[in-house]
């Protein structure tokens, strides 16, 4: 299986200051047939259900504001808050699709500071 | 408005067996693959299973292989996941989440979720 790795655990970023998490894939999620990454991204609040941030690595979801962006490539992936806002406050996950064992990190909790 | 919304959840004793449910709306459901991916309380997300939009191409996680069965019922907009020999780490909030528009191939990522119902595993 794909393991997933976030880091940090958990952050915490003053309001319009930039959030930065890392995600790390135990093997490549690049396809080479496709050149495409098989990597998404969630933001999960308190007491909700995950929403899909990004997909392909770096194609923002439609209605995702565009202070969330990512990037990266075979096994090394940012996702990154340009300017926090109090609404961002959740925990972010990447998962890897690659693999038909579809797997989720750890999540890295975003707070403000 | 897409709709995804879980049913079947409750209180289960070790060895036991229950039937979620996912009621779609919204969109046409036989179109789409779907998934389950379950939420242990505080914890992160763990995949179960997926499910092809015409139930041709089944994975399950390897932590529910041979206990648990994913269908649908594209006439009834429904998906289904049938749970046996539960044990206390099945414990979770299940949700499921629709795949990708079927235009992009060979993706699987999760948009939307339902709401999730609980399943809790105790004696």
């Amino acid at each position: 299986d794909i393991v997933m790795t976030q880091s940090p655990d958990s952050l915490a970023v003053s309001l319009g200051e930039r959030a930065t998490i890392n995600c790390k894939s135990s093997q490549s999620v690049l396809y080479s047939s496709n050149n495409k990454n098989y990597l998404a991204w969630y933001q999960q609040k308190p007491g909700q259900p995950p929403k899909l941030l990004i997909y392909w690595a770096s194609t923002r979801e439609s209605g995702v504001p565009d202070r969330f962006s990512g990037s990266g490539s075979g096994t090394d992936f940012t996702l990154t808050i340009s300017s926090l806002q109090a609404e961002d406050v959740a925990v972010y996950y990447c998962q890897q699709y690659y693999s038909t064992q579809f797997t989720f990190g750890p999540g890295t909790k975003v707070d403000i500071k | 408005e897409v709709q995804l919304v879980e049913s079947g959840g409750g209180l289960v004793q070790p060895g036991g067996s229950l039937r979620l449910s996912c009621a779609a709306s919204g969109f046409t459901f036989s179109s789409y693959s779907m998934n389950w991916v379950r939420q242990a309380p505080g914890k992160g997300l763990e995949w179960v299973s997926y499910i092809s939009s015409s139930s041709s191409t089944i994975y399950y996680a390897d932590s529910v292989k041979g206990r648990f069965t994913i269908s649908r019922d594209n006439a009834k907009n429904s998906l289904y996941l049938q749970m046996n020999s539960l044990r206390a780490e099945d414990t979770a909030v299940y949700y499921c989440a629709r795949g990708p528009t079927p235009a992009a191939i060979g993706g699987n990522w999760f948009d939307p979720w339902g709401q999730g119902t609980l399943v809790t595993v105790s004696s």
